[in-house]
């Protein structure tokens, strides 16, 4: 089956340092990858779209500037929190298109997610 | 804007017991509607999904069945096992979305010998 995975899985930085998370999908190659936070007892929220080879789409309330995501190859994304502060300490999820036309084509795959805490 | 509710766990149940998770959503037209999976240590799996009213989503006993009229879709499963214990998501995509989910909050199943 189709796998996706992210890298670290956990992650504990200073205030003010950034902090990059890879996103992988193993065996296909994603045209499309997005990335989600998820706060405590709360739903995972939709941060981002990310195209290979363009800019990500961020939805509404998401800054631009302080969430970096990069999707430079149809197998890798990565998110780079800047100038991480302990408000952005969050579990970070990200998930792949499979391609359409195959079996499964338009399904997501998840990572198993990163857990990023700033002292 | 589009939401989905999910009953909040944790739900402990004995193995062999019956399962329902309830998740009711608001979104405008129609929706699919889906159900996630996350074990231990793992990424969300996609459980079942249905896309449109009266379908009926199952797999691994699992089963949902999307009720427009009261904009529903519970998750049941007759009996319950051990290797159940995960946390369910439910979630709604719109159609021309591009794939774009809404997740309800995950509610944590534990079930015990």
């Amino acid at each position: 089956g189709a796998v996706v995975s992210q890298h670290p899985s956990r992650v504990i930085c200073k205030s003010g340092t950034s902090v990059k998370i890879e996103c992988r999908s193993l065996d296909f190659q994603a045209t499309t990858m997005f990335w989600y936070r998820q706060f405590p007892k709360k739903s995972l929220m939709l941060m981002a779209t990310s195209n290979e080879g363009s800019k990500a789409t961020y939805e509404q309330g998401v800054e631009k500037d302080k969430f970096l995501i990069n999707h430079a190859s149809l197998t890798l994304s990565t998110l780079t929190v800047t100038s991480a502060h302990p408000e952005d300490s969050s579990f970070y999820i990200c998930s792949a298109s499979f391609p359409l036309g195959r079996d499964r084509g338009g399904e997501l795959f998840f990572g198993e997610g990163s857990r990023l805490t700033v002292l | 804007g589009d939401s989905v509710t999910q009953m909040e766990g944790p739900v402990t149940l004995s193995e062999e017991a019956f399962l329902t998770i309830n998740c009711t959503y608001t979104a405008t037209g129609y929706p699919s509607l889906f159900w996630y999976v996350q074990y231990p240590g793992e990424g969300l799996q996609l459980l079942l999904k249905a896309t449109k009213a009266d379908d009926k989503g199952s797999n691994k006993g699992f089963e949902a069945t999307y009720r427009k009229e009261t904009t529903s879709f519970h998750l049941e499963k007759g009996s319950v096992q051990v290797s159940d214990s995960a946390v369910y998501f439910c979630a709604l995509s719109r159609p021309g979305g591009g794939n774009k989910l809404t997740f309800g909050t995950g509610t944590q199943l534990k079930v015990e010998l």
